[in-house]
C-alpha cells in the first residue's frame, strides 16, 4: 500500500527557510483524486493543518502561513515539497505529510511517520 | 488554540467503555462538514480511525466507532484495551477564513 517518507533538515535557523520533502512509494502520486498535505504538531497544541497541492501543482494554504509558504509537487520523482520562509521559535513542530481523499469528503490517510524540526540559532 | 474542542485528558480501565467529544461550531461540524477521527500511538504517525462520522476503514476493530449530532462528534471505544492508550484527534472542514481543513486539540487516552 502507499507510503509517506519525510525527510529534510532536522534543524533551522531563525529567518531561514524550512524544506522537507516527502516521498511516494508503494503507489503512484499520479493515481487517484488526492491530494498531497503538509500537517504540523508544535510542542503542546493539536494537529495544524499547512497546505495541499494537487497533480496539476494548484494548492491551497492555511491562511496563517499562506505569506511564507511554497508546496510543490514532482511527480516524476514521486515526491512534493514543502518551504516555509522567514521561520522563527514558533514554526519548532512535528510535520506531518500525508495523503487526503477528495471525494465525497476529505479525510487523510496515510500519514507519514512524522518529521520533527527545530527551529534555533 | 484549535477550532475543534476535546477533553485534553480521558482513562478508563480495561473491559470499560469510554466516549471523547468533539465540539465544534456552525462553521465546520455544525454545517454539516464529516468528521474523521485519527488514533496516534506512542512514536508511531497518525492513523485514520473513523472517517465519514461512523465508518471504519478496513483493520479497524468494531470496537471503536462515531457519531455526529448537531455541532458535536464523538468517538467511542468499548471494550478498551491496554493498547489503545493513545493521543486521538477529530478532524472536520471549516468553511470560515477561505476554508481550511481543522483538528482537535488530541485527547490522550490513559488506559488504568
Amino acid at each position: 500500500q502507499v507510503q509517506l517518507q519525510e525527510s529534510g533538515p532536522g534543524l533551522v535557523r531563525p529567518s531561514q527557510t524550512l524544506s522537507l520533502s516527502c516521498t511516494v512509494s508503494g503507489g503512484s502520486i499520479s493515481t487517484g483524486d488526492y491530494y498531497w498535505t503538509w500537517i504540523r504538531q508544535r510542542p503542546g497544541k493539536g494537529l495544524e493543518w499547512i497546505g495541499n497541492v494537487r497533480l496539476d501543482g494548484g494548492t491551497s494554504y492555511s491562511p496563517s502561513l499562506n505569506s511564507r509558504l511554497l508546496i510543490s509537487i514532482d511527480a516524476s520523482k514521486s515526491l512534493f515539497s514543502l518551504n516555509l520562509r522567514s521561520v522563527t521559535a514558533a514554526d519548532t513542530a512535528i510535520y506531518y505529510c500525508a495523503r487526503m481523499n477528495t471525494i465525497s469528503s476529505n479525510w487523510f490517510d496515510p500519514w507519514g511517520p512524522g518529521a520533527l524540526v527545530s527551529v534555533s540559532s | 488554540q484549535s477550532m475543534l474542542t476535546q477533553p485534553p485528558s480521558v482513562s478508563g480501565a480495561p473491559g470499560q467503555r469510554v466516549t471523547i467529544s468533539c465540539t465544534g461550531s456552525s462553521s465546520n461540524i455544525g454545517a454539516g462538514y464529516d468528521v474523521h477521527w485519527y488514533q496516534r500511538l506512542p512514536g508511531a504517525a497518525p492513523k485514520l480511525l473513523i472517517y465519514l462520522n461512523n465508518e471504519r476503514p478496513s483493520g479497524v476493530p468494531a470496537r471503536f466507532s462515531g457519531s455526529k449530532s448537531g455541532s458535536s462528534a464523538s468517538l467511542t471505544i468499548t471494550w478498551l484495551q491496554a493498547e489503545d492508550e493513545a493521543d486521538y484527534f477529530c478532524q472536520t472542514y471549516d468553511r470560515g477564513l477561505r476554508g481550511s481543513w481543522v483538528f482537535g486539540g488530541g485527547t490522550k487516552l490513559t488506559v488504568l
